[in-house]
């Protein structure tokens, strides 16, 4: 079993539609990260988060460490948004465990 | 600042064949990260530098793969000799230890034929 697990592994959606992105995790953890990779290949990343919430624009990520589960979503979604979405945990150390990734497609 | 500067984009190389990828990271940043990613096993660590030491290098598949730091601004990931199932996109990232942000660089497409 995978210690960092994504679902679902592939999404589509319509415009404008509001999309959830799940991540669990088996490992104790210092952080999370959301990591969003566009079609030609950049990785950028989009959230770390140790609890609580964060938004940036459309983006939320949550997380409830309790629960080893975080959820990033994306309100009002635009076709520009598909990409493969990737959540990774630190876990306690420098190095990253990543999913598996989702991929997103937004269709007009 | 240019990001994270990775070179070559793409590279093809036969079997057995050496290959050299390079990774200059975001000047500041004291720790550097090499990723590699395929369709089978997403993305992966390889191996991390903090401060241009290596601090765990459990990642590296086996004795072809080396890398090296030899300054605070240059990084080389080597495979000798290359071989087919090394085929994949290797990303360097790097970030202020401690900080919460990676910047990846746009990574370099290895087949290997």
């Amino acid at each position: 079993k995978n210690e960092v697990e994504q679902s679902p592994q592939n999404l589509t959606a319509q415009e404008e539609e509001f999309i959830t992105i799940n991540c669990s995790y088996s490992v104790g953890i210092s952080a999370l990260h959301w990591l969003q990779q566009h079609p030609g290949g950049g990785i950028v990343s989009l959230f770390m988060l140790s609890s609580g919430k964060k938004k940036h624009g459309r983006l939320i990520a949550t997380i409830n460490i309790q629960e080893k589960h975080s959820s990033l979503h994306i309100t009002a979604s635009h076709p520009r948004d598909s990409a493969v979405y990737i959540c990774a945990v630190e876990a306690n150390t420098d190095k990253l465990i990543f999913g598996t990734g989702t991929r997103l497609q937004v269709f007009p | 600042d240019a990001g994270v500067i990775q070179s070559p984009r793409h590279e093809v190389t036969e079997m057995g064949q050496e290959v050299t990828l390079r990774c200059k990271p975001i000047s500041g940043h004291n720790s550097l990260f090499w990723y590699r990613q395929t369709m089978m096993r997403g993305l992966e660590l390889l191996i991390y530098f903090n401060n241009n030491v290596p601090i765990d290098d459990s990642g590296m598949p086996e004795d072809r793969f080396s890398a090296k730091m030899p300054n605070a601004s240059f990084s080389t990931l080597k495979i000798q000799p290359s071989e087919p199932r090394d085929s994949a996109v290797y990303f360097c990232a790097s970030r202020l230890q401690g900080a919460p942000e990676a910047f990846f660089g746009q990574g370099t497409r290895l087949t290997v034929v």
